[in-house]
């Protein structure tokens, strides 16, 4: 099936711009949607459909997907960002929704 | 307001099968289009899909657990559920229900909406 990966981790001074990775084989041709889960929370997406905003969700989080690489990113960061990121997609040739393994964000 | 509650016991013991319910309020889980599913989280693990119905009742199941899972529509109760068998250590976890949503109606469903999430563990 398909797999997405994610680095464990990623580390933003406030104020800064992070980037969250996604690799998948031609993800780009995909359509990837973004998750935050705070400590002890259920997750809330953040994007969906690649790049759109759920309403409520703040202008800084935005996305990109191309090739076989999608991001997710999160300008003006902070220290309420700090939280693990997952993205996931529904791959079509099998009819499996899968998710990467997750990103914890930082804030320095 | 659309809200999901996951709800059955905290501890299920090996072997045994492990049920939840999921209640949907403030809509009909027969609503058009709707589709609901379940998602697990291992303690401090990432997250897990499981499996989705569709209202039509159409259902999807992960491959890793589809020999192992149920999942159920009861319009009378409005709420659906989730049933596990033969379940060890491995499947302790966060338990949530979601869910699904396609506002561009392309097919690429996304969990928009998520219950709090109920821990059960496995163990005897």
């Amino acid at each position: 099936s398909y797999v997405l990966t994610q680095p464990p981790s990623v580390s933003v001074a406030p104020g800064k711009t992070a980037r969250i990775t996604c690799g998948g084989n031609n993800i780009g041709t995909k359509t990837v949607h973004w998750y935050q889960q705070r400590p002890g929370q259920a997750p809330v997406l953040v994007i969906y459909y690649d790049s759109d905003r759920p309403s409520g969700i703040p202008e800084r989080f935005s996305g990109s997907n191309s090739g076989n690489t999608a991001t997710l990113i999160i300008t003006r960061v902070e220290a309420g960002d700090e939280a693990d990121y997952y993205c996931q997609l529904w791959d079509n040739t099998s009819d499996h929704w899968v998710f990467g393994g997750g990103t914890k964000l930082t804030v320095l | 307001q659309l809200q999901l509650q996951e709800s059955g016991p905290g501890l299920v013991k090996p072997a045994e099968t492990l049920s939840l319910t999921c209640s949907v309020s403030g809509d009909s889980i027969r609503s058009s289009n709707s589709f609901w599913g379940w998602v697990r989280q291992p303690p401090g693990k990432g997250l897990e899909w499981i499996a989705n119905i569709f209202y039509s009742g159409t259902t999807y199941y992960n491959p890793s657990l589809k020999s192992r899972v149920t999942i159920s529509v009861d319009t009378s109760k409005n709420h659906f559920s989730l049933k596990l068998t033969s379940v060890t250590a491995a499947d302790t976890a966060v338990y949530y229900c979601a869910r699904l949503s396609d506002d561009k109606t392309y097919g690429h469903y996304y969990f928009d909406l998520w219950g709090r999430g109920t821990l059960v563990a496995v163990s005897s």
